[in-house]
């Protein structure tokens, strides 16, 4: 299973917006809505931001939002705060059960 | 306190084994599918194992499959996985985490601090 593509990096201003693509294909994102978003500090476990291609688990903020469309999902990140910076990365269902992360996106704030 | 912790990395040659453990604490351990992502040095995450609540179904990568062995112990509330045939490129943090399912449902709420396996002559 090819792990879904995500850029290598975005970057953003305090209180600008920026969104993170992950496009797999019609066997893992186009085709199930297992779609989930995960922050990563340097040095520190994964944490969970976003489940379900758009719910957010509680005390995510609001800021956080997902969608997809076809075989693209996208994480959004309104309001950047210093904080936010981060790896993200994005996993799906890829189908006989198996999972399969995106290649990480590295955040940075200006 | 909810959490995750495992333990069993180390430094061990190509061709052995290692068993990695990861003790739950603070929830209905039995309840939840649990997984384990591992992530090599500088590299993404990678998705390399699952199992239900019961423990009655397990998953694995293809990378890891007829090498690798996922088991837990509800009375225990601990999740292992046994590692044979080990090569360089199994070298990398494995982390284990926690599906808010008793099925497996491929998102993951919870995760441990890792443990470092090391992989080389």
């Amino acid at each position: 299973q090819s792990a879904l593509t995500q850029p290598r990096s975005v970057s953003g201003s305090p209180g600008q917006s920026v969104t993170i693509s992950c496009t797999g294909t019609s066997s893992d994102v186009g085709g199930y809505n297992y779609v989930s978003w995960y922050q990563q500090h340097p040095g520190k476990a994964p944490k969970l931001m976003i489940y379900d291609v758009s719910k957010r688990p509680s005390g995510v903020p609001d800021r956080f939002s997902g969608s997809k469309s076809g075989n693209t999902a996208s994480l959004t990140i309104s309001g950047l705060q210093a904080e936010d910076e981060a790896d993200y990365y994005c996993c799906s269902y890829a189908g006989s059960y198996q999972g399969v992360f995106g290649g990480g996106t590295k955040l940075t704030v200006l | 306190e909810v959490q995750l912790l495992e333990s069993g990395g180390g430094l061990v040659q190509p061709g052995g084994s290692l068993r990695l453990s990861c003790a739950a604490s603070g929830f209905t351990f039995s309840s939840y599918a649990m997984s384990w992502v591992r992530q090599a040095p500088g590299k993404g995450l990678e998705w390399v194992s699952a199992i239900s609540g019961s423990g009655g179904s397990t998953y694995y990568a293809d990378s890891v499959k007829g090498r690798f062995t996922i088991s837990r112990d509800n009375s225990k509330n601990t999740l292992y996985l046994q590692m044979n045939s080990l090569r360089a490129e199994d070298t990398a943090v494995y982390y284990c985490a926690k599906d808010p399912h008793i099925v497996v449902y491929w998102y993951f709420d919870l995760w441990g601090r890792g443990t470092l396996v090391t992989v080389s002559s």
